[in-house]
């Protein structure tokens, strides 16, 4: 089962891109990449996924490298509300997700 | 759309006493994900059930345990609680079928310290 390594922390000024790296050398062919973020103990909330391409909505962008052995979620205009743990997710069989330790992002005025 | 439902949402228990704790799922929901959250180990995958039944478990001893009803709806068991077990407990539901894509939408949880 694939696994992921983040920063622990990183810190982001307020309106600017915050740029949140994940290693995930193990991933499989057919294994997606998720991230969600969690606030203050409050349940996860889905931000993106992909497989191989790049994925951008409302909320973020998602780069995956070519060889798919990292990724980097991009929040392209960080709020005060952004403030969170970021979880780089890659989705086993079954809806099992290895969440990992997350970064946590301090977004500062 | 109502969220999935987790209850209660807060409980405090002691040593050797026995937990059970539910989850409604979105409607149309029928995979339902448990898993525990604490300080020292994060989020850990406890189990996943697909129409009554359990498709996946994590690496947790056999006092963890769980089952999911005709409407989609699960419980979780703990029995002979250990202090170790106080960790905030989350339910999540998923429309996913046999494929491997698709979000999890999760509860707010339920917070269980165990004295």
């Amino acid at each position: 089962d694939a696994k992921t390594t983040q920063p622990t922390s990183m810190d982001c000024a307020e309106g600017r891109a915050a740029n949140l790296p994940c290693n995930h050398s193990t991933i499989s062919g057919n294994e997606y990449v998720y991230w969600y973020r969690q606030i203050h103990s409050q349940g996860p909330q889905y931000i993106i996924h992909g497989l191989k391409n790049n994925e951008t909505n409302e909320m973020a962008s998602l780069i995956i490298t070519e060889d798919r052995k990292s990724s980097t979620l991009i929040l392209p205009h960080a709020t005060l509300r952004d403030t969170a743990v970021y979880y780089c997710i890659v989705r086993a069989r079954f809806n099992k997700f290895y969440f990992g330790s997350g970064t946590k992002l301090n977004v500062k005025p | 759309k109502a969220g999935v439902t987790q209850t209660p949402r807060y409980l405090i228990k002691t040593r050797g006493q026995q937990v059970t704790l539910s989850c409604s799922p979105i409607s149309g929901h029928r995979s339902v994900s448990w898993y525990q959250q604490t300080p020292g180990q994060g989020l850990q995958f406890l189990f996943e059930y697909f129409s009554e039944t359990q498709r996946n478990k994590g690496n947790f001893p056999g006092r963890f345990s769980g089952r999911q009803f005709s409407n989609s709806r699960s419980e979780m068991n703990v029995s002979t609680l250990e202090l170790g077990d106080s960790a905030l407990y989350l339910c999540a539901s998923s429309t996913t079928g046999l494929s491997n894509t698709g979000e999890l939408f999760f509860g707010e949880g339920s917070r269980l310290t165990v004295l």
